[in-house]
């Protein structure tokens, strides 16, 4: 099994709603990763988790908290977002950081109203 | 910093024809690079990955090969099909943890 599960597929929300993506594997991953991508671009790095700790911020803004309760759970609370953060968000993981192929969920895409 | 570039952007040909796709970095001390494909609206599915210490991987009609010295890859497709259209990825890594991807080059088979 290669899967990385993200929930919800689709999401709409308005700037003052509080909300979180899930991202799941069972592949027994180490490394896991928050990706943000818009429309004709490549997926920009937001965060990496490396043994369940916070191993990279890419400069987030604060109003994306990233969350590894387990090894094989990645949420990301999303809170009074801006419309240009509407994009596709995608998760990844893989064995160990960069050594192994990166296996990327399906994605959720955002809409920020 | 490393920096990716696909050349071409864009590329449309018919169905059953050869194709090659390129990729070049601009930091060779790399450890590996990935091939990825993605379908309009979803997430990336990997095609192959080449460590720094091969010079090809060949997955079905797919061949990537790597030269590091001159910071070059590229993706080979035989007998291309309609199923093939999608945009193709290449990414390496900079430093020991992110990934750098180029800007991807879109991939039309024509039937």
């Amino acid at each position: 099994d290669t899967e990385v599960t993200q929930t919800p597929k689709h999401l709409v929300m308005g700037m003052t709603n509080k909300k979180s993506l899930k991202c799941e594997q069972h592949m027994g991953h180490r490394a896991m990763y928050w990706y943000k991508q818009k429309a004709k671009k490549p997926p920009e790095l937001m965060f990496v988790y490396s043994y369940e700790k916070l191993s990279i911020n890419e400069s987030v803004p604060s109003r994306f908290s990233p969350e590894c309760p387990n090894s094989s759970l990645l949420n990301l609370h999303l809170h009074a977002l801006q419309p240009e953060d509407s994009a596709l968000y995608l998760c990844a993981s893989s064995q160990n950081l960069l050594v192994d192929i990166q296996y990327f969920g399906a994605g959720t895409r955002l809409s920020v109203l | 910093k490393q920096e990716v570039t696909q050349i071409p952007a864009a590329l449309s040909v018919p169905e059953g024809e050869n194709l090659v796709l390129n990729c070049s970095f601009t930091d060779s001390a790399i450890y590996n690079l990935q091939w990825f494909r993605q379908d309009p609206g979803k997430g990336l599915t990997s095609l192959l990955l080449i460590q720094s210490s091969q010079r090809e991987q060949t997955s079905g009609r797919l061949n990537a090969s790597l030269d590091k010295s001159s910071g070059r890859s590229t993706l080979y497709i035989a007998a291309s099909q309609p199923g093939d259209s999608a945009t193709y990825l290449c990414a390496v890594p900079q430093g020991a943890q992110k990934l750098v991807f180029g800007q991807g080059t879109r991939l039309t088979i024509n039937p």
